[in-house]
């Protein structure tokens, strides 16, 4: 079935760090590809999605381009804050007739103040 | 409702008990997923359902996990003689094409098995 890898385990980053979290796919099947964020003690939620190739979903100073020739979606920020601590999961290509089933293995971020 | 309503928020239990976890999706939406955290952990896929059905079961982790789905709506995931191992955090999801595919989660019945 459909699946994605994406960086795993924790990133440290200092405020104002760059950052980029790694989501490759395996298939081109479907067009859209979501980015999920989770904070302590709540349920996982939509942080940004893109509809189609080449299409650059955005949230909150994140961004993921859609890049179908390298099957990957990068979660991307230039300066990240410590508001942005918490779990981020990749989930794989989606589209109508298809259900994401196998999230990727999520990347905790914390950020050191 | 609003949102992806589950109950109870937490429950602890006896080793070898049953424990029944309920969902109530978002309203219209016609598929819906139940997934597995451990503390620390990702995601496990459980089961997922499309209208009533279920098409993949091939999360559950034993025959002592059953989920059911009636009216397109309620969802309740039962798991008979509780184990250790099974403490975690239960996490249902509803999705729609209509809504573009979106997962939405509920925030999780929190199971302890003493």
């Amino acid at each position: 079935g459909d699946s994605v890898v994406q960086t795993e385990g924790q990133v440290l980053p200092s405020e104002g760090d760059s950052l980029i979290v790694n989501c490759s796919y395996e298939t081109t099947q479907y067009p859209s590809l979501f980015w999920y964020v989770q904070y302590p003690g709540e349920g996982p939620q939509l942080h940004l999605k893109a509809m189609k190739a080449n299409d650059k979903g955005r949230n909150k100073g994140f961004e993921a381009m859609y890049r179908k020739e390298t099957t990957s979606f990068h979660l991307e920020k230039d300066s990240v804050q410590e508001s942005d601590s918490a779990v981020y999961f990749c989930a794989p290509p989606s589209g109508a007739g298809s259900y994401q089933l196998t999230f990727g293995k999520g990347t905790k971020l914390s950020v050191i103040p | 409702g609003a949102g992806v309503s589950q109950s109870p928020s937490n429950k602890v239990t006896e080793k070898g008990k049953d424990v029944e976890l309920r969902c109530d999706p978002i309203s219209g939406h016609t598929a819906l997923y139940w997934y597995r955290q451990s503390l620390g952990q990702g995601l496990e896929f459980l089961i997922y359902f499309q209208g009533n059905s279920a098409p993949d079961k091939s999360g559950l982790p034993s025959d002592r996990f059953s989920a059911e789905r009636t009216g397109g709506s309620v969802s309740t995931l039962t798991i008979q003689r509780t184990q250790q191992e099974d403490s975690a955090v239960y996490l249902c999801a509803s999705s729609s094409p209509a809504a573009g595919n979106t997962i939405y989660f509920g925030e999780g019945s929190w199971l302890t098995v003493v």
